[in-house]
């Protein structure tokens, strides 16, 4: 079965940039999403196929892909960014979570 | 607009099944394939399968395979998810979801604990 790999946390300082990596073997042949969730909220997506962003969501998200990897951006974090970030791809109409990231805006 | 509600929360022992229902309306349900994830309490999303509205197919993480059902009532645009053999660690929230091409859709959730 295919797995990806996410860092379990990350910070950053309000206005800065931060990354979050996503690795995994299926990202070579199909899309990567991000998700956010906050605490006590359904997922909400970010990012699709791998680097671009549905309506309403802040110029600030971006994603990039290379290889078995892709990266969530986030230019400029503000502190109502502060959550956790899964990664999702699909291969066959399985999906696969990547185990999530916690992003603290300290 | 899209909605997926699905069933309230609920309560069983040990041993027991349960069936969680997923609603759908504002979009055509056989459209895409619905899949249910799980979240236990502080932690992350679980991908348990996925239903095929349209055929009734369906696809298991092998996690659960053995465990648990799919089903679908095409006439109500309404899915169903069913788990048997509950155990603690089953405790979790169950979301009803499809993605589209630029999209994603998700139900708000239904917790069901297990506990004796």
């Amino acid at each position: 079965s295919h797995e990806l790999t996410q860092p379990s946390s990350v910070s950053v300082f309000p206005g800065q940039t931060v990354r979050i990596t996503c690795s995994g073997d299926v990202l070579a042949e199909r899309y990567g999403r991000w998700f956010q969730q906050k605490p006590g909220q359904v997922p909400l997506l970010v990012i699709y196929q791998d680097s671009e962003r549905p309506s309403g969501i802040p110029e600030r998200f971006s994603g990039s892909s290379s290889g078995t990897t892709v990266t969530l951006i986030i230019s400029g974090a503000q502190v109502e960014d502060e959550a956790d970030y899964y990664c999702y791809s699909a291969a066959d109409n399985n999906w696969v979570f990547g185990g999530g990231t916690k992003l603290t805006v300290l | 607009q899209v909605q997926l509600v699905q069933s309230g929360a609920e309560v069983k022992k040990p041993g027991a099944s349960v069936k969680v229902s997923c609603k759908a309306s504002g979009y055509t349900f056989t459209g895409y394939y619905l899949h249910w994830v799980r979240q236990a309490p502080g932690q992350g999303l679980e991908w348990m399968g996925w239903l095929n509205p349209t055929t009734g197919g369906t696809n298991f993480a092998q996690k659960f395979q053995g465990r648990v059902t799919m089903t679908r009532d095409t006439s109500i645009s309404t899915a169903y998810m069913g788990l048997t053999r509950l155990r603690p660690d089953d405790t979790a929230i169950y979301y009803c979801a499809f993605n589209t091409g630029t999209t994603n859709y998700w139900g708000q959730g239904t917790l069901i604990t297990v506990s004796s």
